[in-house]
């Protein structure tokens, strides 16, 4: 079964409003990535947070993580038309740190 | 270009035939993983190298897949006797030493007739 379950499974905004996806996994974790995956350029990393980290940035992305909670989000502020694709939490297994596992995904639609 | 490069793109073929697919890595990364991904979910870990070594095989590859990374460089992955359930997407990855982040290759995708 998945480790990651991403929430909404999918998610339409209006270019320039800010998209918010939800994560949430089942076991103890070192790091937890958030990718990214549009037809025409494949699986794309795009931010990574520990375990011991609670929040994150880079440019435009917000990552943050409750460990308590076993949940991570991914906000997307100002979105663009080329945030379009479906993103992806994965998680390392505490005693496997070589394997991660990918949730289903939430698919984004931006409207122009 | 020095990203993750797989080949073939894609693959047609009946049920029953054998089906191998080759990954070229990036560079001096000496992980290189395997997945599987079908329409509507995330990629499905399939097996891990480090180097030359097999470390890690998930119990969803059946005895009739195999993958080999003879070298530490390239890797292949065969599937023998497909069938109609095989048909997807697989997707390869590296990664260097010390990092967790992943680079993915753009697939093979798969349909067997």
């Amino acid at each position: 079964s998945q480790q990651g379950e991403e929430d909404p499974q999918a998610l339409s905004i209006q270019e320039g409003e800010n998209a918010t996806m939800n994560c949430s996994y089942k076991t103890s974790i070192n790091n937890l990535q958030w990718y990214r995956q549009n037809s025409g350029r494949g699986l794309v990393h795009l931010i990574l947070i520990r375990s011991n980290e609670r929040e994150k940035h880079s440019g435009r992305l917000r990552v943050t993580l409750d460990t308590s909670k076993k949940s991570s989000s991914l906000l997307i502020t100002a979105s663009r038309a080329a945030d379009t694709a479906s993103y992806f939490c994965a998680t390392d297994w505490y005693s496997s740190a070589s394997k991660i596992i990918f949730g289903s995904g939430t698919r984004l639609s931006i409207r122009p | 270009d020095t990203g993750v490069s797989q080949d073939p793109r894609h693959k047609i073929t009946k049920r029953g035939q054998n089906v191998t697919f080759r990954c070229d890595p990036i560079s001096e990364h000496n992980r290189l993983y395997w997945y599987r991904q079908t329409l509507g979910q995330g990629p499905e870990f399939l097996t891990y190298f480090q180097n030359e070594a097999q470390l890690e095989k998930s119990r969803l590859l059946s005895d009739r897949f195999s993958a080999e990374r003879p070298k530490g460089s390239f890797s292949t992955l065969e599937i023998q006797r497909t069938e109609q359930g095989d048909s997807a997407m697989y997707l390869c990855a590296s990664s260097p030493q010390g990092t967790e982040t992943q680079y993915f290759g753009p697939g093979t995708r798969l349909l067997v007739l």
